[in-house]
C-alpha cells in the first residue's frame, strides 16, 4: 500500500506554545485529511483538503495541502490540554477508492 | 444526519473460536465502507473496503474476511481467531474519498486470549 511518513512521531510541549507536524507521501495524492484520535476512539476528521495550495483553519488549527501534493502540515497555535492526543494525516491517491493513514504524532501538552 | 454504529465495544475472545463484528451506517445510501486495524500505540491498517453491496476488496492477506450484505452494513469476520489478530478494529464510511471524508465509528477492542 501507500507509504505515508508523519513527523515528528510524539511531542511534549508547554501549554501556549504552538505545534506543527507534517506528512510526505511517495506518491500523488488528490486528497489529505487530518484526524485527531483519543483513547477509545475512533479518529475525528480535524481538517481537509482538496486542491493543492489549498490553506484551511478550524478554530486554532490550520492545514496546507503542498504544492507537490504529496505532501501535508497540519499547526496547531496557542496549545491547550484538550489537545493531547494522537494526530493522523491520511490521503486518498489518484484514481484510489481508500484512505491510507500516516503512522501519527502523539502529542503531550504540559500545563 | 449520517451516523455509523459499531458492535461490540469490546470483545475478549479465546485463540480458534470465531469472529463476527457489525458495522451499520444511516442516513445515506450506497456508501463506500471500510474496515481498519490499530494495533496498540500504531497507525491504522485498512483491511477491507467495500463499494457496493457484495463487493470487497482487501488489502492484506490475513486471518479475517469481511462481507456486505446490505447497502448499509459491513460485517468483518474470521473462522478462528489468532493472537495476533488482538487490536482495535474501526469501521469507517464515506460518500466518495476523492471529495469527501471518511467517518469513523468508535471502535471494538478486541483481545485474543
Amino acid at each position: 500500500g501507500q507509504q505515508l511518513n508523519q513527523s515528528p512521531q510524539s511531542m511534549f510541549i508547554q501549554e501556549g506554545e504552538d505545534v506543527s507536524m507534517n506528512c510526505t507521501s511517495s506518491s500523488i495524492f488528490n486528497t489529505w485529511l487530518w484526524y485527531k484520535q483519543e483513547p477509545g476512539e475512533g479518529p475525528v476528521l480535524l481538517i481537509a483538503l482538496y486542491k493543492a495550495g489549498e490553506l484551511t483553519s478550524n478554530g486554532r488549527l490550520t492545514a496546507q495541502f503542498g504544492i507537490t501534493r504529496k505532501d501535508s502540515f497540519l499547526n496547531i497555535s496557542a496549545s491547550i490540554p484538550s489537545d493531547v492526543g494522537i494526530y493522523f494525516c491520511a490521503g486518498v491517491a489518484t484514481g484510489a477508492n481508500n484512505l491510507f493513514f500516516g503512522t501519527g504524532t502523539r502529542l503531550t501538552v504540559i500545563p | 444526519s449520517q451516523t455509523i454504529h459499531q458492535w461490540p465495544a469490546t470483545l475478549v475472545q479465546p485463540v480458534g473460536s470465531p469472529l463476527s463484528l457489525e458495522c451499520t451506517v444511516e442516513g445515506t445510501s450506497n456508501p463506500n465502507l471500510y474496515w481498519y486495524r490499530q494495533a496498540a500505540g500504531r497507525g491504522l491498517q485498512l483491511l477491507f473496503y467495500s463499494v457496493g453491496i457484495g463487493q470487497i476488496s482487501s488489502e492484506v492477506p490475513q486471518n479475517l474476511s469481511a462481507s456486505r450484505p446490505q447497502d448499509r452494513q459491513f460485517i468483518l469476520s474470521s473462522k478462528k481467531l489468532l493472537l495476533s489478530d488482538s487490536g482495535f478494529y474501526l469501521c469507517a464510511w464515506s460518500v466518495r474519498p476523492q471529495d469527501s471524508p471518511l467517518h469513523f465509528g468508535n471502535g471494538t477492542r478486541l483481545t485474543v486470549t
